[in-house]
Parts: structure tokens; sequence; C-alpha cells
């Protein structure tokens, strides 16, 4: 039972370059979350899925989209990334009915 | 935005002492708030959580003491520990949403 993955565990871009982060998760959980951390901010949600077929925006979206492939996958994609989301990315995962969500080990990204 | 603000940025306790951060939220109904602990290149994990319903949860040395009218909680870690040295995060949960608003963080520093 690995958890929640993510890949990659590194990444650096230039500006204007696109990318996709993939997450998958292994527990059967419904819902999944993408969120970027970033110093004396915190994490904030950028996208999230609160079961297979749906997405929903969250409070950063803009520069970002996502696509929940499947109940395992649910990927972020940057179409044309700019210096702005230089950040470290977090996926997580929550079963139905449980407040709980559980974290993959991130993605640290750099553009410049 | 609804806001959670926590405090302090940066907490230093000897081991043994008693570690406190605080956090705050702004005038909105929550009905979950979450603690989480992030150790250094790792995702955020939970390490204890309480309904509104509740004045005060206590698991092992970690407590949280809520206070419903004055829109704020506190974690309370009692002999701390070189190992608890990492930065929380206080959450809170919009009623219904099961999504987070997370707090800024706090990084702790438990000196042998």
């Amino acid at each position: 039972n690995a958890g929640v993955t993510q890949t990659p565990k590194f990444q650096v871009l230039k500006t204007g370059q696109s990318m996709t982060l993939q997450c998958a998760q292994d527990m059967n959980h419904n819902s999944m979350y993408w969120y970027r951390q970033d110093p004396g901010m915190g994490l904030r949600l950028i996208y999230y899925s609160a079961s297979e077929g749906t997405t929903d925006k969250g409070e950063v979206p803009n520069g970002y989209n996502v696509s929940r492939l499947n109940k395992r996958e649910f990927s972020l994609r940057l179409e044309s990334a700019a210096p702005s989301q230089t950040s470290v990315y977090f996926c997580a995962s929550r079963l139905a009915g449980l407040y709980e969500q559980y974290f993959g080990p991130g993605t640290r990204l750099t553009v410049t | 935005q609804q806001q959670v603000k926590q405090s302090p940025q940066s907490l230093i306790v000897q081991k043994g002492g008693i570690s406190i951060i605080n956090c705050a939220y702004e005038n909105t109904a929550f009905d979950y708030f979450p603690w989480y602990q992030q150790f250094p290149g790792k995702g955020p994990a939970l390490l204890i959580a309480i309904r509104p319903d509740v004045s005060e949860k206590k698991e092992g040395r970690f407590t949280i003491s809520f206070n419903k009218s004055a829109k704020q909680f506190s974690l309370h870690i009692m002999d701390s520990q070189p190992g608890d040295s990492a930065t929380y995060f206080c959450a809170a949960s919009p009623s219904g949403t099961y999504k987070y608003i997370f707090g800024t963080g706090t990084r702790l520093k438990v000196l042998a």
C-alpha cells in the first residue's frame, strides 16, 4: 500500500514550457486535491475532485488545469509555466464521509 | 477569502517544555479543525483534529484546545522532544465542503 504517490519529485522548467504533474492513490479514496505550498503562505488549494468525473476550482486555479483520469489518478497541468508557479506541489486524497486528507510527498517545481 | 491566522511563525522550545501554537478563524461556519505535522521534504500528515462541539481533545502529548466563542484553537505539545521539530499547520474546513483552509504554518524547533 503506497498511499499517495507523486511524480516527478523535482522539475525545472523554463518560462513558457508546459508539464503535467502526476498523482495516484491506492487507498480507493473518492476525493483528490492539488495544493501548492509557498513560504509564509501555508498550503493553498488549486483544484479538487470530489469524485471521479468531477473537478472544481480552489483558491488559486489560474494557470492550471486538472484531469481526473480515473478513481486513482488526478493530474495537474501547467500549460505555460511562469516564475510565479515556482512552488512545492502536493496532492492529497480523502475517503468519502471522512475529513482526513492524506498527502503525497510533493513535487518541487522551479520555473526560470 | 476566508482566512485562518496562525502564530507564531517560528518557535524554539527546550526539551521537556510545552510548545503552544495558536490559530484564529474569521466569522464563518467551520465543522472540522485539524492540525497537520510536516517534516522537511515530506508531505503533511494529520496529527490531531477536533470538531466544534468539543472544547478539548487530547492524544498522548498533543492537545487541542478549542474556544468557539473566541473563534480560536490551539495546539499544545507537552514534554516537547527533539523529534517534534517540524512545521505545524492548523486548518479549518468550511461546513459541508470537506475542503481545508490552512494557516501559514509554525516552524517548531525543540532543543536537546
